[in-house]
């Protein structure tokens, strides 16, 4: 079953602007990932935020972790063309030695030129 | 090229016909997983190796589908019987399990169609 809830499903923004993407889930956590999934292809991962840690960077991504509201969100600014995919927030759950990631169901990002 | 390679890209099969995949690590990666993705949902867990230990499965993994990793390099799918159901992206991914190294790093995928 899915743990992870992103927000919105879709989204379409013009080249240049920047977009937001909401990821809620369920269980504790070590640490939440960020991926993406051009079209039929495999994932790419794009960061990593731990469980101790409240927000990071990486290039024109911010990631930001709400572990009390159990929410993170991705921010990719000064958009591009080639930044349209499919993000995933994805998780693993503490203990018993689980160690598969549960992802959300993702959000489509169109960037529009 | 160093990465998560997967073999065949796509397949497709007859129901009720068995199918097998296969996905070489990165290596000295220690750790390999499969997941399933079927169209506009996001990858489901089904199973991960550490070396040639297969250490958790999940609910998703019928008794039509086995895993192996006997060397603790590469690592084979097989699917018995196929189903409709069963067509979907077949994802494998790895990674280390040395301090810090949290992240899986996924290969291009099996793309199956079961007619």
């Amino acid at each position: 079953s899915q743990q992870g809830e992103e927000d919105p499903q879709a989204l379409s923004i013009q080249e240049g602007e920047n977009a937001t993407m909401n990821c809620s889930y369920k269980t504790s956590i070590n640490n939440l990932q960020w991926y993406r999934q051009n079209s039929g292809r495999g994932l790419v991962h794009l960061i990593l935020i731990r469980s101790n840690e409240r927000e990071k960077h990486s290039g024109r991504l911010r990631v930001t972790l709400d572990t009390s509201k159990k929410s993170s969100s991705l921010l990719i600014t000064a958009s591009r063309a080639a930044d349209t995919a499919s993000y995933f927030c994805a998780t693993v759950a503490v203990g018993g030695g689980a160690d598969g990631l549960t992802f959300g169901k993702g959000t489509h990002l169109i960037i529009q030129p | 090229d160093t990465g998560v390679s997967q073999d065949p890209r796509h397949k497709i099969t007859k129901r009720g016909q068995n199918v097998t995949f296969r996905c070489d690590p990165i290596s000295e990666h220690n750790r390999l997983y499969w997941y399933r993705q079927t169209l506009g949902q996001g990858p489901e867990f089904l199973t991960y190796f550490q070396n040639e230990a297969q250490l958790e499965k999940s609910r998703l993994l019928s008794d039509r589908f086995s895993a192996e990793r006997p060397k603790g390099s590469f690592s084979t799918l097989e699917i018995q019987r196929t189903e409709q159901g069963d067509s979907a992206m077949y994802l494998c991914a790895s990674r280390r399990t040395t301090s810090g190294a949290d992240t899986q790093y996924f290969g291009p995928g099996t793309r199956l169609t079961v007619l």
